[in-house]
């Protein structure tokens, strides 16, 4: 079974933190994904990984950044917390499409980040 | 600006009923399609994906898939309570060595007794 853990599952800090969201995958999926999701506005991409230390920015990048030093584990971070980031976080791993397998994103359980 | 629609419900139907889930998207270019299931409170989990244009069957759950008509749908057979969930329609465009998924904003399916 695919296993995508995430470091927390509820968050509170303060605005102006820099808040670390820590991701691992135990099926060698080259793929990495963070994602918020808030009501009404669906599943909205931050950023990906397809590799070691490559990352690329989605549709929503303003506010974070991403870390990946090795292939199983993806940190979103938060370098200056603003009570906008409030939301729920989500990690999601796949294998590429180039690979001959489904590109089936497999999400962790999220993490609720509240900013005060 | 890439869109998927789905429409947001409730749909409601009595347990045993066929409850039927749509989905369009804008991209043409859409190669894979997802169908999630969400509980209220947890992570997205998969219900199926279709690559294909058809029919595609699991169990209670078949996927159609219409690229002409920019269409994905979802088909619950004998639906129960614990099919009551929001259901996400995903849509992914494969940029290079990833594929790019955009989400409807989901439809809530309720299974009334």
């Amino acid at each position: 079974d695919v296993k995508v853990t995430q470091s927390s599952r509820y968050l509170v800090k303060r605005t102006g933190e820099k808040v670390f969201l820590e991701c691992v995958q135990d099926m060698d999926h080259e793929n990495m994904f963070w994602y918020r999701q808030d009501p009404g506005l669906g599943l909205r991409l931050i950023y990906f990984s397809y590799d070691v230390k490559m990352k690329e920015k989605g549709d929503i990048p303003e506010g974070y950044s991403v870390s990946r030093e090795k292939k199983e584990r993806f940190s979103l971070i938060l370098e200056s917390a603003s009570t906008n980031q409030t939301s729920m976080y989500l990690c999601a791993s796949s294998f590429p499409p180039t690979s001959g397998r489904s590109d089936t994103q497999y999400f962790g359980p999220g993490t609720r980040l509240t900013v005060l | 600006q890439k869109e998927v629609e789905q429409n947001s419900g409730p749909l409601s139907v009595p347990e045993g009923a066929i409850a039927s889930l749509n989905c369009t998207y804008s991209d043409r270019g859409s190669q894979s399609f997802f169908w999630y299931r969400q509980y209220s409170g947890k992570s997205p989990e998969l219900i199926m994906f279709i690559y294909s244009n058809g029919d595609k069957e699991d169990g209670r759950f078949t996927a159609q898939l219409n690229k002409a008509s920019q269409y994905v749908s979802l088909l619950i057979r004998d639906s129960q309570p614990s099919d009551s969930a929001t259901y996400l329609c995903a849509v992914g465009v494969w940029a290079g060595t990833a594929s790019k998924l955009t989400f409807g904003t989901g439809t809530r399916l309720q299974v009334t007794l």
